[in-house]
C-alpha cells in the first residue's frame, strides 16, 4: 500500500491560509489521494479527494503535483474550529469477497493548531 | 453530515461479557465498515459489508463478528470482550460503489475492565 508522510504538527494563525503537505512517492497511477480530519473525540470528517487534477470544494483546495508524489491541502481562511488532526490517505482499491472497496489506511496525521 | 448514528456512544463492560455495537444509516448506502482507533495505530478496519448478509474481514477481525440483516443496520459483536478490545469504534458508510467516499459516524467508546 502506498505510504504517506506528513509533518506531525503545524501551527497557523486564525484567518490565514493553512497549507498541509503530504508526501506519497509510491502512489500508483489509479490511486486517489484523500484528506480527512478528526476533531477531538469525533469521527473522521471527509474533506476532499483527487486523482491528478487540483480540486476545490467549500471546505478546502487540494493541490497535487504533476508527478503525483506529493500534495497539499489548503484551508484558505483557517478558523479556531479547524484545529484538528488532518490525515492524508492514499486509497487502495482492494478486492475481496467478490467485490471491490476502497481501503483507507489512516496514519498518524498532522495536528493542526489554529491560534487566535 | 451523513446520516449515521452509533449506539451506544459509551459503554463500560467486564472481561468475558458479550457486547454488541450498532451502526444505523439513513443514506441507503450499500457498503458499511467497522473500524477501531487506538493510540499509535490510527484507524484499523475490523469488518466490512457490501450488502445485506454480505460481509468480509478486515485487518483486525479476530475476536469480532458482524451481521447485517437489513441495509440500514450493521452490528459489531464482541463475543467475549477482552481488555485489548478497549478502544473507540467507528462505523463508516460508502455509496453504491465500494470505491466511493467513506463517511464516518460519531464513534462508540468501549472500555473493557
Amino acid at each position: 500500500d502506498a505510504k504517506t508522510t506528513q509533518p506531525p504538527s503545524m501551527d497557523c494563525a486564525e484567518g490565514r491560509a493553512a497549507n498541509l503537505p503530504c508526501n506519497h512517492s509510491t502512489i500508483s497511477g489509479n490511486e486517489y489521494v484523500y484528506w480527512y480530519r478528526q476533531i477531538h473525540s469525533q469521527g473522521p470528517q471527509y474533506i476532499i479527494h483527487g486523482l491528478k487534477n487540483n480540486e476545490t470544494n467549500e471546505m478546502a483546495s487540494l493541490i497535487i503535483t504533476e508527478d503525483r508524489k506529493s500534495s497539499t491541502l489548503i484551508l484558505p481562511h483557517a478558523t479556531l474550529r479547524d484545529t484538528a488532526v488532518y490525515y492524508c490517505i492514499v486509497r487502495v482499491d482492494s478486492n475481496a469477497g467478490g467485490t471491490s472497496y476502497g481501503k483507507l489506511t489512516f496514519g498518524q496525521g498532522t495536528i493542526l493548531t489554529v491560534h487566535p | 453530515d451523513a446520516g449515521i448514528t452509533q449506539s451506544p456512544r459509551h459503554k463500560v463492560t467486564e472481561t468475558g461479557t458479550p457486547v454488541t455495537l450498532r451502526c444505523h444509516q439513513t443514506e441507503n448506502h450499500r457498503y458499511m465498515y467497522w473500524y477501531r482507533q487506538d493510540p499509535g495505530h490510527g484507524l484499523r478496519l475490523i469488518h466490512y459489508s457490501y450488502g445485506v448478509k454480505d460481509t468480509d474481514k478486515g485487518e483486525v477481525s479476530d475476536g469480532y463478528s458482524v451481521s447485517r440483516s437489513k441495509t440500514e443496520d450493521f452490528l459489531l459483536t464482541l463475543e467475549s470482550a477482552t481488555s485489548s478490545q478497549t478502544s473507540v469504534y467507528f462505523c463508516a458508510i460508502s455509496g453504491t460503489g465500494g470505491r466511493d467516499t467513506q463517511y464516518f459516524g460519531p464513534g462508540t467508546r468501549l472500555t473493557v475492565l
